[in-house]
């Protein structure tokens, strides 16, 4: 699975669009970028994920680059209870594909 | 509909002692994983399984088994629990290929060895 690099940590100013950035440069083809997030101690929850296009759901929008090295998660309105650890990833397709976790970046929203 | 359920929610051992922890999904997800949370970093595979009947290593699987008897259950065992083994403990679970799914977590396991 490729490797991702995500900010250490963002600030956010509450009812601000958060835009949380991802490199991941050696993605293959068939490999999916995932957003999770992770708040306080509780288990991962899924976000979002996208292949090629732009996706949008309730909670956010994915953005990926027409390269596909890099990508952005955008809350659009961020509220205190978003303030968590929000993890990148990229996994392939396939029987053997598994959720592979780096240290991600810790969003601060405040007042 | 409870998702992934995860038993017990806290424990604490003393260093060699044996322990089970429970993971129970009712989606009928074919994938499971185990994970580890130590403080600070990211989740870290353990075993996961892609159906019943099979199991396979992750990351870190040393000092640990798992087995996959029942499609709904998977189990995470510690034959002789160690210091090192102190942490939170995140099962998961999915329907398929996580190219096109999401997984769904349990709440986690915390454990201390002492």
């Amino acid at each position: 699975d490729a490797k991702t690099t995500q900010p250490t940590s963002m600030d956010c100013a509450e009812g601000r669009a958060a835009n949380l950035p991802c490199n991941h440069s050696t993605i293959s083809g068939n490999e999916y970028v995932y957003w999770y997030r992770q708040i306080h101690s509780q288990g991962p929850q899924y976000i979002i994920h996208g292949l090629k296009n732009n996706e949008t759901n309730e909670m956010a929008s994915l953005i990926i680059t027409e390269d596909r090295k890099s990508s952005t998660l955008i809350l659009p309105h961020a509220t205190l209870r978003d303030t968590a650890v929000y993890y990148c990833i990229v996994s392939f397709t396939g029987t053997a594909s598994k959720l592979t976790f780096g240290t991600g970046t810790r969003l601060q929203v405040t007042l | 509909n409870a998702g992934v359920t995860q038993t017990p929610k806290f424990r604490v051992l003393k260093t060699g002692q044996s322990m089970t922890l429970l993971c129970a999904q009712d989606m009928n997800h074919e994938y499971m994983y185990w994970y580890r949370q130590d403080p600070g970093m990211g989740l870290r595979l353990i075993h996961y399984s892609v159906g019943e009947g099979t199991t396979a290593k992750g990351e870190v699987p040393d000092g640990y088994n798992v087995s996959r008897l029942k499609k709904q259950n998977f189990l995470l065992g510690l034959e002789s629990a160690a210091p090192s083994q102190t942490s939170v403990y995140f099962c998961a679970s999915s329907g398929g290929s996580l190219g096109d799914t999401e997984a769904f977590f349990g709440q986690g396991t915390r454990l201390t060895v002492v």
